[in-house]
């Protein structure tokens, strides 16, 4: 396992379109969690898993966003009728245990809607 | 509320040490983080701390908190030029969510 991969790692759409990003956290984390990152700010939490429950969700995550993680291993991203301002790079973070400090990244998925 | 503030931007010598710093507005935060970004890469963790510690060192890496006046400091020792990224400092309490800062800047030049 070589830590939490993310794909694609690059998407270009146009505005309008639907577009699906897919998560693989480290084996065994049972958190997982969604983050976007615009240019010169940091991450900000979008929502988070634990196992296939969708635990909490962000005020940022409109009704156009639905993520899932239906067997409680991969995790999917859904941004539907995307907008410019959709664009960012979305990050991925897996962590073991409440008591584990360590949440893990991703490389993300840069979008960028044209 | 919350709010974490970083200063955006740290130029340093190769060799000399960097502080990076970051204040805080959520008293019941628990642990506090760093974390290191490359260009085109992803976040990775380089050292947290817990909430009722005041330092933790960590080989070139020592982080100072007070907790009083809600302030974060990133100490690194005998800068590289390898050290040249963005850091970002993160709190979290209880929804174990991470709250970032907007990041700095650090450049190391020769």
């Amino acid at each position: 396992d070589t830590g939490v991969s993310q794909d694609p790692r690059h998407k270009i759409t146009k505005r309008g379109q639907n577009v699906t990003f897919r998560c693989d956290p480290i084996s065994e984390h049972n958190r997982l969690y969604w983050y976007r990152q615009t240019l010169g700010q940091g991450p900000e939490f979008l929502t988070y898993f634990q196992n296939e429950a969708q635990l909490e969700k962000s005020r940022l995550l409109s009704d156009r966003f639905s993520a899932e993680r239906p067997k409680g291993s991969f995790s999917t991203l859904e941004i539907q009728r995307t907008e410019q301002g959709d664009s960012a790079m979305y990050l991925c973070a897996s962590s073991l245990a409440r008591d584990n400090t360590e949440a893990f990244f991703g490389q993300g998925t840069r979008l960028t809607v044209v | 509320g919350e709010d974490v503030e970083q200063s955006l931007f740290l130029s340093v010598r190769e060799g000399d040490s960097s502080v990076i710093n970051c204040t805080y507005t959520d008293s019941s935060s628990t642990y506090l983080y760093w974390y290191k970004q490359e260009p085109g890469a992803g976040l990775q963790l380089l050292t947290y701390i817990f909430s009722n510690m005041d330092m933790k060192q960590d080989q070139r890496l020592t982080v100072l908190l007070n907790k009083k006046d809600k302030h974060l400091s990133l100490r690194i020792a005998d800068t590289q030029t390898g050290d040249s990224a963005i850091y970002f400092c993160a709190e979290t309490h209880n929804t174990d969510k991470l709250i970032f800062g907007t990041g700095t800047r650090l450049q190391v030049f020769p």
